[in-house]
C-alpha cells in the first residue's frame, strides 16, 4: 500500500510567520500536486511539480519536489489569513499496473490576524 | 469557462434509502473521479470514470457504484446508505488518461444519513 505522509496534521500561526508543510512517501512519483480547500468548497490546485528537485513559486508560496520524487514541501512566507485552509498533497504515477493519485491526509493551516 | 458542478448541494437522507449524486465534468474533459471526504480529513478515491468505462475504484463496497454517460456527466449512486456515509461527496474532472494527475474540483455534495 502507497502512503503519503503529510505534516504537520495542524498548524496554527500568527501572520507573518513562515510555515513549512511536508508530504513523504516511499514510493517514487511521475508528479506531485499540492491543492488548497476552504471550509465547504472543493479542493483547487495550486501547482503541479513533475520533475525531480523542480522548484515552483507561487507568489510567497514556495513549492519543491524532492530528488528522488518521493517527498515535497510547500513553504509560505510571511503567511496572512487569507491562507488558512486545508492543505493537500497528492502523488500520481503507476502503481500495481494501474495509474493510481494517492492523497495526503492534510494540513489544517490556520492564520491568526 | 465553466467549472466543475455537482448537484444537490446537500442532501438529506435516512438509513437504508439510496442516494445519487450528479456531476458534470468541464468541457473538454473525458474523465470524472469521485472522492469522500469525511468531516475535514483527507480524501477517499471512490472512483474513476474514462470514456464511459470504470478505469479504477477505490476501497469502498460494491454499494457504492456509479456511470459516466455519453456526455462525460457522471453519476454516484450509494445505495443501503448508512450513518457512516455521511461525508462531503466530491467530484473532479481532467483531460482523461493523458494528465489524469490534474484533476479539477467540483464544490462537493454533502450527503447527511440520519
Amino acid at each position: 500500500t502507497q502512503l503519503l505522509e503529510q505534516s504537520p496534521q495542524f498548524l496554527s500561526i500568527q501572520e507573518g510567520e513562515n510555515l513549512t508543510v511536508y508530504c513523504n512517501s516511499s514510493s517514487v512519483f511521475s508528479s506531485l500536486q499540492w491543492y488548497r480547500q476552504e471550509p465547504g468548497e472543493g479542493p483547487v490546485l495550486l501547482v503541479t511539480v513533475v520533475t525531480g528537485g523542480e522548484v515552483k513559486k507561487l507568489k510567497r508560496l514556495t513549492f519543491q519536489f524532492g530528488d528522488a520524487r518521493k517527498d515535497s514541501s510547500l513553504h509560505i512566507t510571511a503567511a496572512q489569513p487569507g491562507d488558512t485552509g486545508l492543505y493537500l498533497c497528492a502523488g500520481g504515477g503507476i502503481m500495481d499496473s494501474n495509474y493510481q493519485l494517492i492523497w495526503g491526509a492534510g494540513t489544517k493551516l490556520i492564520i491568526k490576524p | 469557462e465553466a467549472g466543475v458542478t455537482q448537484s444537490p448541494t446537500h442532501l438529506i437522507k435516512t438509513r437504508g434509502q439510496q442516494a445519487t449524486l450528479r456531476c458534470s465534468p468541464i468541457s473538454g474533459h473525458t474523465s470524472v473521479y469521485w472522492y469522500q471526504q469525511a468531516l475535514g480529513l483527507g480524501l477517499q478515491f471512490l472512483l474513476w470514470y474514462d470514456e464511459g468505462e470504470e478505469r479504477n475504484r477505490g476501497n469502498f463496497p460494491p454499494r457504492f457504484s456509479g456511470r459516466q454517460f455519453p456526455n462525460y456527466s457522471s453519476e454516484l449512486n450509494v445505495n443501503a446508505l448508512e450513518l457512516e456515509d455521511s461525508a462531503l461527496y466530491l467530484c473532479a474532472s481532467s483531460f482523461g488518461t493523458s494528465r489524469p494527475d490534474t484533476q479539477y474540483f467540483g464544490p462537493g455534495t454533502r450527503l447527511t444519513v440520519l
